[in-house]
This record gives structure tokens, sequence and C-alpha cells, in this order.
């Protein structure tokens, strides 16, 4: 079957780095997907990766490597706003999105 | 308006009512889709639509009922649901049925009573 996982929740502190990890296991892959969720928001989207190696955006930065199924999403100088979920989706070879749980990312003072 | 906007924000029903759902895309985007969030799961794909023809229907129960006049508005009716059937209610929207990026509602909470 196709599996995405992350861990269920992280605690991080204010100004610090983080990184969300996430595996997967898909009948192929067309990229992976991260999205920021607010709570009672909708989701957002953060970034695309469909090749190995890092995207950045800002304070935000996603790897991808497809040898390993595995991809982090990393966060820089945290803020309070950064408290959200963060899901994790994989497109597979018939351009469904296979989604993860998502993290829930709790940032503290 | 811009973006996707989802009505009612919240609803709460009865098993035996019936009510609909709305969603509307200001973004000239083809596919629509509907999802079913739950606390702690993966969203659940339900319905898909790419040029107002539904192309899946992930075995959802025919509790459930979507409709797609035109690409810029679907609708998901309701009828005799069940308690386990509460859930957020996530409309989406992509350009096309192969374009990932998708572009969702705030939601429609649902509770059955």
């Amino acid at each position: 079957g196709q599996n995405i996982d992350q861990p269920t929740e992280m605690t991080a502190t204010e100004g610090a780095i983080v990184q969300i990890n996430c595996t997967y296991q898909t009948s192929g892959f067309n990229g992976l997907f991260w999205y920021q969720q607010h709570a009672g928001e909708a989701p957002t989207f953060l970034s695309y990766n469909v090749l190995d190696g890092l995207e950045e955006k800002g304070r935000f930065s996603s790897f991808l490597s497809r040898s390993k199924g595995y991809s982090y999403l990393l966060l820089k100088e945290l803020q309070m706003k950064d408290s959200a979920s963060y899901l994790c989706a994989v497109t597979d070879s018939n351009y469904q999105l296979i989604w993860g749980a998502g993290t829930k990312l709790i940032i503290k003072p | 308006e811009t973006g996707v906007t989802q009505t009612p924000r919240h609803l709460v029903m009865g098993m035996t009512n019936k009510k609909s759902l709305k969603c509307e895309q200001h973004l000239g985007h083809n596919a629509m889709y509907w999802y079913k969030q739950s606390a702690k799961k993966p969203l659940e794909l339900m319905f898909v639509y790419n040029f107002k023809e539904q192309t899946e229907n992930n075995s959802v129960p025919s509790r459930f009922s979507p409709e797609c006049p035109n690409s810029s508005h679907l609708f998901l009716h309701l009828h005799t649901l069940q308690p386990e059937d509460s859930a957020l209610y996530l409309c989406a929207s992509s350009q096309g049925r192969e374009a990932g990026e998708l572009f969702f509602g705030e939601g429609s909470r649902l509770t059955v009573l």
C-alpha cells in the first residue's frame, strides 16, 4: 500500500531551527509537497520538490531524496506564527496525492 | 472575492437532516476536489471533478452526493449522515487534474448529532 510517515507532534523554541521529516512509499513519484495549516484555517502551499536536492524559500527550505523516499522541511528563525500543522503529500504515478497525517509544530517562547 | 470560498463554515445536523455544503473558486481552475479531514488522520480524498466531469469517487458512501454545475462551483449534498461523518470538509481546486498545487477553502466544520 501507499504510505506517508511524519511525526505527529514536535516542539521547538522561538528563534531556533526545526526539521520535520517525511518518508514515503508510493506507487511511482511525480513530486512532493509541503503544506502549512494553521488551526481552523485552510492548508496553504509551502513548497514543491520533484528533483533531488534542497529548495530554499526564505526561512523555509525543503529537501528531497527520491532514492531514499525521504524529504524534510527546515524552518529557520522560528516565530510564534509558525505554530501550525505541516502536511507532507506525494503525487504518485497516477497523479493522485497521497497525504501524511501532518506534524503539529508547537513553538514555545 | 479571490481564492476558494466555502459555506457554511460550521454546520450542525441531525442524522435525518438534508443539508448541502457549497464551494466556489475564483481562480479559473478546471479541477475541484472534496476532502474529508479528521483529527490526526491524513486528508481523505472524496471526489474529484475535472472540467465539470466526475473523475474519481473514492468509495464514498452514497449519503454524500457531489454536484458540479460548472467549473467554478462544487456542492456536497448530505443526507442521513452518521456521527462518524463529523469532520472538517475541505474543498480545493487546481489548474488541472495533474497540476499538483491545490488551493484550499477554509473548510466546513460538520457535526452530526
